[in-house]
C-alpha cells in the first residue's frame, strides 16, 4: 500500500514569491494534516481536515497561507508571498478516524526562502 | 496551546546501552501517548504508543513507562543499536485526532 505522497521534495524560492505543496494521503484516510517542522524542532500543526472540511486551522497564518482539500482526497498548501521565516519542512500526514492519534507522515517538502 | 516538554535535547549512548528519553505534558483530552521516530530526510513514523490503562508497554527493545499523576512518560530503548540513531519525538493529544509534539531528542548510538 502506498504511503503519504508529497511533492515537491525540495523547493528554493526568492522571498515574496509564491509556492505550493501537494499531498496525496493514504487511500481511505479521511483526516489530513499539514505540519510545519523548523530545523531542530518538532512538527507544529498548521491545519487539519476531516474530509473536505478544515476543522482546525487556528495555527495557520491566514494572511499568507492557504490550503484546500477538494473532493476530500489530496490537498494543496500555498504560501503567498513567502518570507524568509517560512523556510522549513512542510509535512503532510493522514490518519484513519478509527486510529486515534496514529498519524502517517509523508517525507515532507523542504522549503528554502532566499 | 498545550506544551509538551521533552528531555534531553540530545543523547549519546554506546552500542548495547540503554537510552532513556523523558516527556512531560500539561493536559490531554484523552489518554494516548505516542513516540515517533524520525530519520534524516524522512517524515516521523510511529514507533510505539501507550493508552494508560497500563503503566508500561513493551514492544521488543522499546518500552514506554507512564506516570499519570506526574503527567510524565518516558521511552526506554534497551540494547541500543547504531540503527536506532535518529530523532525521537513524544506527543500528547489535546484533542481528538490532534497531536502536539515535543521538541525532539537526537539520539546517537556509537558503535
Amino acid at each position: 500500500e502506498a504511503g503519504v505522497v508529497q511533492s515537491p521534495r525540495y523547493k528554493i524560492i526568492e522571498k515574496k514569491q509564491p509556492v505550493a505543496f501537494w499531498c496525496n494521503p493514504i487511500s481511505g484516510h479521511n483526516t489530513l494534516y499539514w505540519y510545519r517542522q523548523n530545523l531542530g524542532q518538532g512538527p507544529e500543526l498548521l491545519i487539519r481536515y476531516e474530509n473536505e472540511e478544515a476543522v482546525d486551522d487556528s495555527q495557520l497564518p491566514k494572511d499568507r497561507f492557504s490550503a484546500e482539500r477538494l473532493k476530500g482526497v489530496d490537498s494543496t498548501l500555498k504560501i503567498q508571498p513567502a518570507e524568509l521565516g517560512d523556510s522549513a519542512v512542510y509535512l503532510c500526514a493522514s490518519s484513519d478516524q478509527g486510529a486515534a492519534g496514529e498519524l502517517f507522515f509523508g517525507e515532507g517538502s523542504r522549503l528554502t526562502v532566499l | 496551546q498545550q506544551q509538551v516538554k521533552q528531555s534531553p535535547q540530545s543523547l549519546i549512548v554506546q552500542k548495547g546501552g540503554i537510552s532513556i528519553i523523558n516527556c512531560a505534558y500539561e493536559n490531554t483530552a484523552f489518554d494516548y501517548f505516542p513516540w515517533y521516530q524520525q530519520f534524516p530526510g524522512k517524515g516521523p513514523a510511529l514507533l510505539i504508543a501507550i493508552r494508560p490503562d497500563v503503566s508500561e508497554k513493551k514492544e521488543g527493545r522499546f518500552t514506554i513507562s507512564f506516570n499519570k499523576s506526574a503527567k510524565q512518560f518516558s521511552l526506554h530503548i534497551m540494547d541500543s543499536q547504531p540503527g536506532d540513531s535518529a530523532t525521537y519525538f513524544c506527543a500528547a493529544p489535546p484533542g481528538f485526532q490532534k497531536l502536539v509534539f515535543g521538541t525532539g531528542t537526537r539520539l546517537l548510538v556509537s558503535p
